[in-house]
């Protein structure tokens, strides 16, 4: 039993350039999250999908675009990086039940983007 | 705007002694509340859950109270070791999960 999985763990990229960040999880939770984490900034949504089908913009969703692609896989892509795009990301998956409630959620290891 | 305030201050305490942690927040009334523990280099791993009609949960050496009136949250962790050096997180459910910036517990020995 992985949990979620996100690949790649490292990668630098030049201004400008594109990336897609991957995730899967194996715990068949409906809900998929990306979030990103900078110093002294915690833990801020980018993107999130409630549900296999739909997406919802976070705290900080531009410059991203996400795509769910089944109930296991939630995409994350910079379509032209940027130096403030540099953090760490990481997806996350619950299950929201009825009444808007969450399971716990799982946290894959991370990715740290460099965008120089 | 909801607010969830973690103090920023690391807390620096002995072996042997509680750590007490406090989650505040703001402009909402969440139905339950949930705390992480998260260690450099890695993400967020859930420790407790604590919902609305409850006081207080307990796990092992580690307490969550839940006070609606106050919109605080605490975690206590009782005879703290130096393995439970990290950054303690506290969550909650807006719009979708919202966390604090976390609170960063040293424990010497």
């Amino acid at each position: 039993n992985a949990g979620v999985t996100q690949t790649p763990k490292f990668q630098v990229l030049k201004t400008g350039q594109s990336m897609t960040l991957q995730c899967a999880q194996d715990m068949n939770h409906n809900s998929m999250y990306w979030y990103r984490q900078d110093p002294g900034m915690g833990l801020r949504l980018i993107y999130y999908s409630a549900s296999e089908g739909t997406t919802d913009k976070g705290e900080v969703p531009n410059g991203y675009n996400v795509s769910r692609l089944n109930k296991r896989e939630f995409s994350l892509r910079l379509e032209s990086a940027a130096p403030s795009q540099t953090s760490v990301y990481f997806c996350a998956s619950s299950y929201l039940g009825q009444g808007l409630m969450n399971t716990e959620a799982f946290f894959g290891q991370g990715t740290r983007l460099t965008v120089v | 705007s909801q607010k969830i305030e973690q103090n920023s201050e690391a807390l620096n305490i002995q072996e042997g002694k509680t750590a007490t942690l406090t989650c505040n927040y703001t402009n909402y009334s969440p139905a339950y509340l949930q705390w992480y523990r998260q260690d450099p280099g890695r993400g967020p791993v859930f420790l407790l859950l604590i919902r609305e009609n409850e006081k207080e949960k307990r796990k092992e050496r580690l307490k969550v109270t839940f006070d609606t009136t106050l919109k605080q949250s605490l975690f206590h962790i009782t005879a703290s070791q130096p393995a439970d050096s990290a950054t303690y997180l506290c969550a909650l459910r807006y719009s979708t999960l919202t966390f604090g910036k976390g609170t960063m517990l040293l424990v010497s020995p």
